[in-house]
């Protein structure tokens, strides 16, 4: 299948705002994701977004969303220490797809937040 | 936490052995998968089980064999593995699989630490 692209690495100095950008394959995903995977352990899910929506926001995470160029971007406000880790976009497989279930994963993006 | 544990979290196999990895979710969700996270590629769905009855298999190698015994545990056997298949394992659940043809959409994925594998 077509790859969800992230860029693979983005480094930051703490305070700052960070953005990591994606664009997805499925013009039909009703829902995308931003999950966190801190290491050693597994995806946490960041945030979502509804595919009819341009915006969300959620405390310090800014999502945006271009369905006409299928672009995902995620926003982290005043980066903190704590927030390096690899940052994941998916995409659900959409209607058109009998494995609706499963998600479609970039790469991820190592965000490395410094001092 | 996510309420999915996943043991052992590290393992370290040779490619004559047989070993399982074991996954228990206590979040009362119905679908449980296994992902392979290899380095520099996508995560890759390998098996998804609806209420203990398989309903995906991603062209995976027989090498892999699951297991999901109750809604709860999913394993997956290995044996006779290949170097390329050291990755990180992670389980994941959700409440329910949607129908044919729908989305997960709000179905969200919990997933598991993972176990890294490495085969020597």
């Amino acid at each position: 299948g077509e790859d969800v692209e992230q860029s693979l690495f983005l480094s930051v100095r703490e305070g700052d705002s960070s953005v990591i950008n994606c664009t997805y394959t499925d013009s039909s995903s009703t829902y995308l994701y931003w999950y966190k995977q801190e290491p050693g352990a597994g995806l946490q899910l960041l945030t979502y977004i509804f595919s009819n929506m341009d915006m969300k926001q959620d405390q310090r995470l800014t999502v945006l969303l271009n369905k006409k160029d299928k672009h995902l971007s995620l926003r982290i406000a005043d980066t903190q220490t704590g927030d390096s880790a690899i940052y994941f976009c998916a995409e659900s497989l959409g209607s058109n797809s009998n494995s609706g279930y499963a998600l479609n994963f970039g790469k991820g993006t190592s965000l490395l937040v410094t001092p | 936490e996510t309420g999915v544990t996943q043991t052992p979290r590290h393992l370290v196999m040779g490619m004559t052995n047989k070993k399982s990895l074991k996954c228990e979710q206590h979040l009362g969700h119905n679908a449980m998968y296994w992902y392979k996270q290899s380095a520099k590629k996508p995560l890759e769905l390998m098996f998804a089980y609806s209420l203990e009855e398989r309903v995906e298999n991603n062209s995976v190698p027989s090498r892999f064999s699951p297991e999901c015994p109750n809604s709860s545990h999913l394993f997956l056997h290995l044996h006779t593995l290949q170097p390329e298949d050291s990755a990180l394992y992670l389980c994941a659940s959700s409440q329910d699989l949607p129908a044919t043809g729908a989305e997960l959409t709000n179905e969200k994925l919990f997933f598991g630490s993972g176990t890294q594998l490495s085969v020597l």
